[in-house]
């Protein structure tokens, strides 16, 4: 069974743009959360996707947001991009995550600079 | 605010000695607590986990011991093996409310000197 896979792997933008990272999850899992790592904070939730609809979301400003397809494909957006969004994005999938104690599947991330 | 914690932000062990890692939490709400690895250009991988009606769970070498009054838990890794090199960490949810995200700690990097 293949893992989840994330696109692109690195990308270098420059503050002002936008970024749009993708992430396909594990087949059958129907839930996809994101989440932002950096060197200070560690890993932080963004927000959840469940049917195609926001279920859940962290504590970051509008400039971030994403979406689910009716494959469970998820994208996230950043717009003008910041030097402090530099940082590695994680999608973690898992097959229903009703109760949290489904496991969350990661996939490898994007490493996203910002110059 | 950091609800969960791990305060060490490195570990070196002897191959074959005793690893333990630790982690605080603030949130009493919490009630499911997890394990996760990660190695370099690699996402998380799910090790152990445990929940709060618990106070210990066994998988391999791998024990998380849970003390709740404490808000503390602990990973043991018995004995360590140099693949076990990488970062920990621990990652704590509120398992009933339907509300999925998992808050994680900052990471413990282990090394395990053969």
């Amino acid at each position: 069974k293949a893992g989840v896979t994330q696109t692109p792997r690195y990308l270098i933008k420059t503050r002002g743009q936008q970024v749009t990272l993708s992430c396909s999850p594990i087949s059958g899992h129907r839930s996809v959360s994101w989440y932002q790592q950096t060197p200070g904070q560690g890993l932080q939730f963004l927000f959840e996707y469940f049917s195609e609809t926001q279920r859940n979301k962290g504590n970051f400003p509008g400039r971030f947001s994403g979406r689910q397809f009716s494959n469970s494909r998820s994208e996230m957006n950043v717009s003008t991009l910041e030097l402090g969004d530099s940082a590695l994005y994680l999608c973690a999938s898992s097959f229903f995550l009703q109760r949290s104690t489904d496991t969350q599947y990661f996939g490898p991330g994007t490493r996203l600079t910002v110059l | 605010d950091q609800q969960v914690k791990q305060n060490s932000p490195s570990l070196s062990v002897q191959e074959g000695r005793i690893s333990i890692l630790n982690c605080d939490y603030t949130n009493s709400m919490f009630d499911y607590f997890l394990w996760y690895k990660k190695y370099p250009a690699e996402g998380p991988t799910f090790l152990i986990s445990i929940s709060s009606i618990k106070d210990k769970n066994e998988d391999g070498r791998f024990t998380v011991f849970l003390n709740k009054s404490a808000k503390h838990l602990s990973l043991h890794i018995v004995p360590s093996q140099p693949g076990d090199s990488a970062v920990y960490f621990c990652a704590a949810s509120v398992a009933g409310t339907g509300a999925n995200n998992l808050f994680f700690g900052t990471g413990t990097r282990l090394t395990v000197i053969p």
